[in-house]
């Protein structure tokens, strides 16, 4: 089973700032990776698969990278909407599926 | 526009099983190209990915869910649905209903959730 590992549990940041969130597989996972976001009541949006496109209407400055076991998602200036729980997810080979904990990016 | 809609009893008792459905509407379950699932979120918890179905049939199972789940589709109708036996209150979450893609597998489109709680 592969299990991934988000990180920072919790990052304050100031709008404009740069946020960068880590997500680390016990496993190699290849390019299979995915990042979502999800606010208060709503269901989860993509933003980034296969490690680093960007999903349809996802703003510029999210941006994804990494490979193997090792991702993240960068936020390059926040807007106050990106106020949010950021989840890795990702596939394995058997198929499986699997998210990470989550990342809360709070207004500090 | 690809809209998911998941529908089932809010309330289910301890010990009972847990039947939602998600109807599917501007695109076809009955399709190569796309994987359809469910996950779910207990209340200020992460995500759960929970089980995996494809048009053909094919199923996939969260291994630690495996011994409590059926996930099948009704291509007839469109959907496809989740039952969940022998419920605890820790089952108590939001179901969220979502297509996945066969090459990449993120979820790309969800529905809105449905809360079901597990209580007497």
């Amino acid at each position: 089973e592969i299990v991934l590992t988000q990180s920072p549990a919790t990052l304050s940041l100031s709008p404009g700032e740069r946020a960068t969130l880590s997500c680390r597989a016990s496993q190699s996972v290849s390019f299979y990776l995915a990042w979502y976001q999800q606010k208060p009541g709503q269901a989860p949006r993509l933003l980034i698969y296969d490690a680093s496109s960007r999903a349809t209407g996802i703003p510029a400055r999210f941006s994804g990278s990494g490979s193997g076991t090792d991702f993240t998602l960068t936020i390059s200036s926040l807007d106050p909407e990106d106020f949010a729980v950021y989840y890795c997810q990702l596939r394995s080979k058997r198929p499986l599926w699997a998210f990470g904990q989550g990342t809360k990016v709070e207004i500090k | 526009q690809l809209h998911l809609q998941e529908s089932g009893p809010r309330l289910v008792k301890p010990s009972e099983t847990l039947s939602l459905t998600c109807a599917v509407s501007g695109d076809s379950v009955n399709t190569r190209t796309y994987y359809w699932g469910w996950i779910r979120q207990p209340p200020g918890r992460g995500l759960e990915w929970i089980a995996t179905i494809f048009y053909s049939g094919s199923t996939y199972y969260n291994p630690s869910l495996k011994s409590r789940v059926t996930i099948s589709v009704d291509t007839s109708k469109n959907q496809f649905s989740l039952n969940l036996t022998s419920v605890t209150a820790a089952d108590t979450a939001v179901f969220y209903c979502a297509r996945q893609d066969v090459v990449g597998a993120h979820f790309d489109y969800w529905g809105q959730g449905i809360l079901v709680t597990v209580s007497s």
